[in-house]
């Protein structure tokens, strides 16, 4: 079974600024990695698939890298929007399993 | 546009059953899967598992087994998870959400509390 870790649990930045959120899974899942933004009392919004394919929608200041077990995903100018939690999710193996999520807060 | 509007809200004692069901639109339903995912009061999201539209495959998380059953009905393009044998660490929000292998959208939830 591969584990998700994400890093670090809570990240504190200003509007405007870069945001770099890491995840690593504890083996390689490949590119088959998706990232997803949750705001408190909302259902998590798909951002990121295959590590680095915007969905729909989203805005291009929201970027994915990495394959095999290092991933990044950078938010280049934080809007006010942007302040929720990230998850991370491999889909390379049974069972697809998330990380524990980053915290994104306003410093 | 593709949307999953979801069942509501249940409150169920320890050992009972519940079922959610999670409706879909704006999509050939049986061209994808649905994977169902679940969230503690202030936790991350668990993965329960995921069945195909097109033919009932299923594949369930391991620590489910035995109490989770997902099925779908494509003539109402709604699918169904029902978990049995309550207890008071199920209390979660479950969401179904389409699955290519990623999830996208999501429906929006159902709180499911178990309490005596």
């Amino acid at each position: 079974e591969i584990v998700m870790t994400q890093s670090p649990a809570t990240l504190s930045v200003s509007p405007g600024e870069r945001a770099t959120l890491s995840c690593r899974a504890s083996q390689s899942v490949s590119s088959n990695l998706a990232w997803y933004q949750q705001k408190p009392g909302q259902a998590p919004r798909l951002l990121i698939y295959g590590a680095s394919t915007r969905a729909t929608g989203i805005p291009a200041r929201f970027s994915g890298s990495g394959s095999g077990t290092e991933f990044t995903l950078t938010i280049s100018s934080l809007q006010s929007e942007d302040f929720a939690v990230y998850y991370c999710q491999q889909y390379n193996n049974w069972p697809f399993a998330f990380g524990p999520g980053t915290k994104v807060d306003i410093k | 546009q593709v949307q999953l509007v979801q069942s509501g809200a249940e409150v169920k004692k320890p050992g009972a059953s519940v079922k959610v069901s999670c409706k879909a639109s704006g999509y050939t339903f049986t061209s994808y899967g649905i994977s169902w995912v679940r969230q503690a009061p202030g936790q991350g999201l668990e993965w329960m598992g995921w069945i195909s539209a097109y033919n009932g495959n299923t594949n369930y998380a391991q620590k489910l087994q035995g109490r989770v059953t997902m099925t779908t009905d494509t003539s109402t393009s709604t699918a169904y998870m029902e978990l049995r044998s309550l207890r008071s660490d199920d209390t979660a929000v479950y969401y179904c959400a389409r699955a290519v292998e990623w999830f996208d959208p999501w429906g929006q939830g159902t709180l499911v509390t178990v309490s005596s």
